[in-house]
């Protein structure tokens, strides 16, 4: 399979706790996006990559997270001290550059759970 | 700020009835649309997309939708629906140029079409 993969699928966590969550792109895929999804509502944007650079955070990213792509491939989403607000679908996302650039592939997501 | 506006939260129809899903987006600009749909345990998929030219654009599996520019609308039609057509429907806007190809979704549609 070469979509989009996402790791780990399920995550639960005690409030306060870190978590750290995985994104594979696409391979040729040189744009990356984390969206989250809470029950009753679509996904909201939360951040995105062209290649490793972060170009864009929505307000919805607070201090407590921070996403990274270090070699321009894979990502990380990491929630420090999380809260129980932080318990949703995370989701990634990846496009092609260029004139694809506007299709958006996305992974199965990660569900969480902050107890 | 963008913002996709879906009326309708939950569609039960008999298999063979017509769809029509509502979708109205609010932005000060032009945009690209797109609807998606997730299909129960499987991840969110492109079911169709307009960026410009003839408002009336073909997605999979038999469905269409129209651009009406004066509305702000783009509404999900489908002749006659299966039983496998069941899934949440998201309607989503980017903007035309610049934003990253950010996404901004609707709430969702959940269809059950029933035998």
């Amino acid at each position: 399979d070469t979509g989009v993969s996402q790791d780990p699928r399920h995550k639960i966590t005690k409030r306060g706790q870190n978590v750290t969550f995985r994104c594979d792109p696409i391979s040729e895929h040189n744009r990356l996006y984390w969206y989250r999804q809470t029950l009753g509502q679509g996904p909201e944007f939360l951040t995105y990559f062209q290649n490793e650079a972060q170009l864009e955070k929505s307000r919805l990213l607070s201090d407590r997270f921070s996403a990274e792509r270090p070699k321009g491939s894979f990502s990380t989403l990491e929630i420090q001290r999380t809260e129980q607000g932080d318990s949703a679908m995370y989701l990634c996302a990846s496009s092609l550059p260029g004139p694809k650039s506007y299709e958006q592939y996305f992974g199965p997501g990660t569900r969480l759970t902050v107890t | 700020a963008q913002s996709v506006s879906q009326h309708n939260h939950h569609v039960i129809l008999s298999e063979a009835a017509s769809l029509e899903l509502g979708c109205n987006y609010s932005y000060g600009g032009t945009v690209n649309l797109f609807w998606y749909v997730q299909y129960p345990g499987q991840h969110l998929q492109l079911l169709l997309k307009y960026f410009s030219g003839d408002p009336l654009v073909k997605g999979i599996k038999g469905f269409e939708a129209e651009f009406i520019k004066s509305k702000f609308s783009f509404n999900l039609r489908k002749p006659s629906v299966q039983w496998s057509d069941t899934a949440e429907y998201f309607c989503a806007v980017s903007p035309f140029t610049g934003g990253g190809n950010k996404l901004t979704f609707g709430t969702g549609t959940q269809l059950k079409v029933e035998l």
